[in-house]
């Protein structure tokens, strides 16, 4: 069985410019979370996706979007980066639905460098 | 809007030593509750998932007790290993707001 994968490990952008984060959920599992994780902190909800459409939203602006594919798959999108948006990004996925009670699992992350 | 602390905040013990870590919530209306773990850089290992209606759930050396009452919960290492080393999150799940909360986490360092 395939955990949560994210890709790119790395990422360095300039202010002002747009970054896509991939996250490719456990086999099985239907329900992605984004989570944003600046240093020393804990990880911060972003949002939840569960069969293509937004289940749930933290306190993130518009500018933070995203997507999720019939194969359960996910995309975050970060528009107009600013130097507070570095940070790790995690990604998680469960097997359960709109209010899961089932365990989340999470990626390696992506370590988002703003410049 | 739920808020989580978690004490102490660093933690530093000779091998072998057995150890609590704890987790306070504000709002007890939760589905249930994780125990993380998080090497430097990397992501979240889950550790264990207490549903709200248990009391403690265990694996291994690891015990989790959960108070959805009085908002708490700890989290038990028994026989601390130089491997246990590691900073430790709790998250309670809140199903209306569909997401995990985190604490700033336990550091724990376990000396040989």
């Amino acid at each position: 069985e395939t955990g949560v994968t994210q890709s790119p490990t790395h990422l360095i952008k300039t202010r002002g410019q747009q970054v896509t984060l991939r996250c490719s959920s456990q086999s099985g599992h239907n329900t992605v979370s984004w989570y944003q994780q600046a240093l020393g902190q804990g990880p911060q909800f972003i949002f939840q996706y569960y069969r293509e459409e937004e289940n749930g939203r933290g306190n993130f602006p518009p500018r933070f979007s995203g997507l999720q594919f019939p194969n359960y798959s996910s995309e975050l999108n970060v528009n107009a980066l600013e130097l507070d948006d570095s940070a790790l990004y995690l990604c998680a996925s469960s097997p359960g639905g709109r209010s899961s009670y089932n365990e989340q699992f999470f990626g390696p992350g992506t370590r988002l460098t703003v410049l | 809007k739920q808020e989580v602390t978690q004490i102490p905040a660093a933690l530093s013990v000779p091998e072998g030593e057995n150890l609590v870590l704890n987790c306070s919530f504000t709002d007890s209306a939760i589905y249930n509750l994780q125990w993380f773990r998080q090497d430097p850089g990397k992501g979240l290992t889950s550790l264990l998932l207490i549903q709200s209606s248990q009391r403690e759930q265990t694996s291994g050396r690891l015990n989790a007790s959960l108070d959805k009452s009085s908002g708490r919960s700890t989290l038990y290492i028994a026989a601390s290993q130089p491997g246990d080393s590691a900073t430790y999150l709790c998250a309670p799940y809140s199903g209306s707001a569909r997401q995990l909360t985190f604490g700033s986490g336990t550091q724990l360092t376990v000396l040989p």
